[in-house]
């Protein structure tokens, strides 16, 4: 079974700061991996995706995220924080069963961004 | 063009009541699914559906009925609610495929006394 473990429940940096969220999967076949964010009181909203056409994926509003297979890790990146990038994010595999698609996602990491 | 709705965005019940919570799309997705959200647990798959008539269980199903009779809708009914049930439900839809987006509605905010 494939599996996402995002490390930090919370990140805090200031604004103008480098952003960076951690996401480790586990799949037995080449991944499909995802970010999403969700802002407060808001549904998930995909920031990126991975589907092996690239290791270095950029998505909105200014992130991207590098696929490394010898690391297992997709971890996401903002060179400069904002502080409307305050969400909490999520990274997901994606899977299928019996011919439909899964989200497994991660446990959410919340983003603080400070003054 | 709204996306995915869903309706109502808050509601409280009391313990062995029953309900619905409505979804819909309007992009002709064959693929929806629900969720739900609980702290520091991601979402969890509920049930899911890869089309209309075609209805399947997910990780955490017990004490949810869902049904499929169009595309555009899927609603999850909780048949004898319960304190475990206080969560945040989304619905989402997609193309399918490992590797196509699911959109996401806003949520519905459930709380059971």
């Amino acid at each position: 079974a494939q599996s996402v473990t995002q490390l930090g429940s919370h990140v805090s940096v200031s604004e103008g700061a480098l952003v960076l969220l951690r996401c480790n999967y586990s799949s037995s076949v080449p991944p499909y991996l995802f970010w999403y964010v969700q802002y407060p009181n808001q549904g998930l909203q995909l920031l990126l995706k991975y589907t092996s056409a690239a290791t270095l994926v950029k998505g909105i509003n200014g992130f991207e995220a590098e696929f490394k297979k010898s690391e297992t890790s997709f971890h996401l990146t903002k060179p400069s924080a904002h502080m409307s990038d305050a969400a909490e994010y999520f990274c997901a595999v994606s899977d299928m069963i019996q011919g439909a698609q899964k989200l497994v996602f991660g446990q959410g990491t919340r983003l603080t961004i400070n003054p | 063009n709204a996306g995915v709705t869903q309706t109502p965005k808050f509601q409280v019940l009391k313990t062995g009541q029953s309900m619905t919570l409505q979804c819909a799309q309007d992009m002709n997705h064959e693929y929806m699914s629900w969720y739900r959200q609980d702290p520091g647990m991601g979402l969890r798959l509920i049930h899911y559906s890869v089309g209309a008539g075609i209805t399947d269980q997910g990780e955490v199903p017990n004490g949810y009925n869902v049904s499929r009779s169009t595309t555009e809708d899927f609603p999850l009914r909780l048949l004898s609610a319960a304190p475990s049930q206080t969560s945040v439900y989304f619905c989402a839809s997609s193309y399918g495929g490992r590797y196509n987006e699911q959109f996401f509605g806003p949520g519905t905010r459930l709380t059971v006394l």
